[in-house]
């Protein structure tokens, strides 16, 4: 199994341009989250989902998207990004039978510019 | 809310032994905890299931007081793998909200 990926690793992006973070698991997790990591203040849900077709948004969802079409992905989108979305971002996906224990992607950096 | 963790950072020796809080306002149903090391993903120590049950690490221990809404992770006789960031977490119906953090430094 690989577990949960992410990409890309790095990425440098220009204020106002959009793209997309993947974020695949191949453990059948009904349960899937995006967190972003700044110094300081820990882990911070953005959106997350609890199914194919249902998302929620969490702590800071604004200026992200996300859908969930299948179970296998969770795509986080930048719309226009900003320089206050630079940081580090995790997806992790979890299931009901194990008490939703995170198993976090290796992460990607993004730098805003 | 975000849970409260205290202290901040702590620096060991080791063998030495720390204890780190997790505080909610919140009433906790199941406390999670975390460990990150510098430039990695944060991986899973264990889990505090109301009513006591505990689930995780062989040699780290943890309590969880539904009562005063806190947990707390015990690390005994510290090693030098020990260092890294730890984090409490509290499930909210499958949904985690992690609290700050604290660091944590063994030194030789």
């Amino acid at each position: 199994n690989a577990g949960v990926t992410q990409t890309p690793k790095f990425q440098v992006l220009k204020t106002g341009q959009s793209m997309t973070l993947q974020c695949a698991q191949d453990m059948n997790h009904e349960y899937m989250s995006w967190y972003r990591q700044d110094p300081g203040m820990g882990l911070r849900l953005i959106h997350y989902s609890v199914g194919a077709g249902i998302t929620d948004q969490g702590e800071v969802p604004n200026g992200y998207n996300v859908s969930r079409s299948t179970t296998e992905d969770f795509p986080l989108r930048l719309l226009s990004a900003a320089p206050s979305q630079t940081s580090v971002y995790f997806c992790a996906s979890s299931w009901q039978g194990s008490s939703y224990e995170q198993y976090f992607g290796p992460g990607t950096r993004l730098t805003v510019t | 809310q975000q849970p409260v963790q205290s202290p901040q950072a702590v620096i060991l020796r080791e063998g030495e032994d720390a204890v780190i809080n997790c505080s909610s306002s919140k009433a906790l149903y199941s406390v999670h905890w975390y460990r990150q090391k510098h430039g990695e993903a944060p991986v899973f120590l264990m889990i505090l299931l109301k009513g006591g049950e505990q689930k995780g690490h062989e040699k780290i221990s943890a309590s969880f007081n539904e009562k005063k809404q806190q947990s707390s992770l015990y690390l005994t006789a510290s090693q030098l793998s020990y260092s890294g960031t730890y984090f409490c977490a509290l499930n909210q119906g499958g949904k985690l909200i992690f609290g700050q953090g604290t660091e944590l430094s063994v030194k030789p």
